[in-house]
């Protein structure tokens, strides 16, 4: 069994840039939730797909955006990189009825520098 | 809305000693919660889901236990060994199956040899 791969597993961008990160899923999970972890900090929800649909956000701005793949394998992409947006970005997959409530199984995150 | 805290943020404990680590949340109307690990600049790894039906998991050397009444939950630590050093976070899912987790800050433990 697969578990969640996501890539790149570092990089760094400078401000008013554009960066995607990618995500694969876990063999047999069909939706995929994104998360932001600031240094010290636990994550905080971003935005979720079931179904290559957006299907809940968390607190995050429209220069947030993202898509998940028939695969569901999924991007994150982020517009107008702020240096608040320096995070470890994490990528979970889960297979709960409609999205919702399964054990989420989290891959090993992007980390992102903004300069 | 919800909140969940982890206290104390560090524990440093001597090898072979039994550890509980505590978790509360404000929200009782919860539908599950969920205790990972994460090594320093790693993802995060399960290690237990309890349904809001449910008064414990356990697995292994870990066991978790839920009072969703009184809005907490521990994760006990059996004969802790350094490897088991790392930070541990707690996340709590809306009743209805909401979308997302909300984490606390995790507590950071280290078991010295």
């Amino acid at each position: 069994e697969t578990g969640v791969t996501q890539s790149p597993t570092h990089l760094i961008k400078t401000r008013g840039q554009q960066v995607t990160l990618r995500c694969s899923s876990q063999s047999g999970h069909n939706t995929v939730s994104w998360y932001q972890q600031a240094l010290g900090q636990g994550p905080q929800f971003i935005f979720q797909y079931y179904r290559e649909e957006e299907n809940g956000r968390g607190n995050f701005p429209p220069r947030f955006s993202g898509l998940q793949f028939p695969n569901y394998s999924s991007e994150l992409n982020v517009n107008a990189l702020e240096l608040d947006d320096s995070a470890l970005y994490l990528c979970a997959s889960s297979s709960g009825l409609a999205g919702f409530g399964g054990e989420l199984f989290f891959g090993e995150g992007s980390r992102l520098t903004v300069l | 809305k919800q909140e969940v805290t982890q206290i104390p943020a560090a524990l440093s404990v001597p090898e072979g000693e039994n550890l509980v680590l505590n978790c509360s949340f404000t929200d009782s109307a919860i539908y599950n919660l969920q205790w990972f690990r994460q090594d320093p600049g790693k993802g995060l790894t399960s290690l237990l889901l309890i349904q809001s039906s449910q008064r414990e998991q356990t697995s292994g050397r870990l066991n978790a236990s839920l009072d969703k009444s009184s809005g907490r939950s521990t994760l006990y630590i059996a004969a802790s060994q350094p490897g088991d050093s790392a930070t541990y976070l707690c996340a709590v899912r809306g009743q209805g199956g909401s979308e997302k987790l909300v984490f606390g800050k995790g507590m950071k433990l280290t078991v010295n040899p």
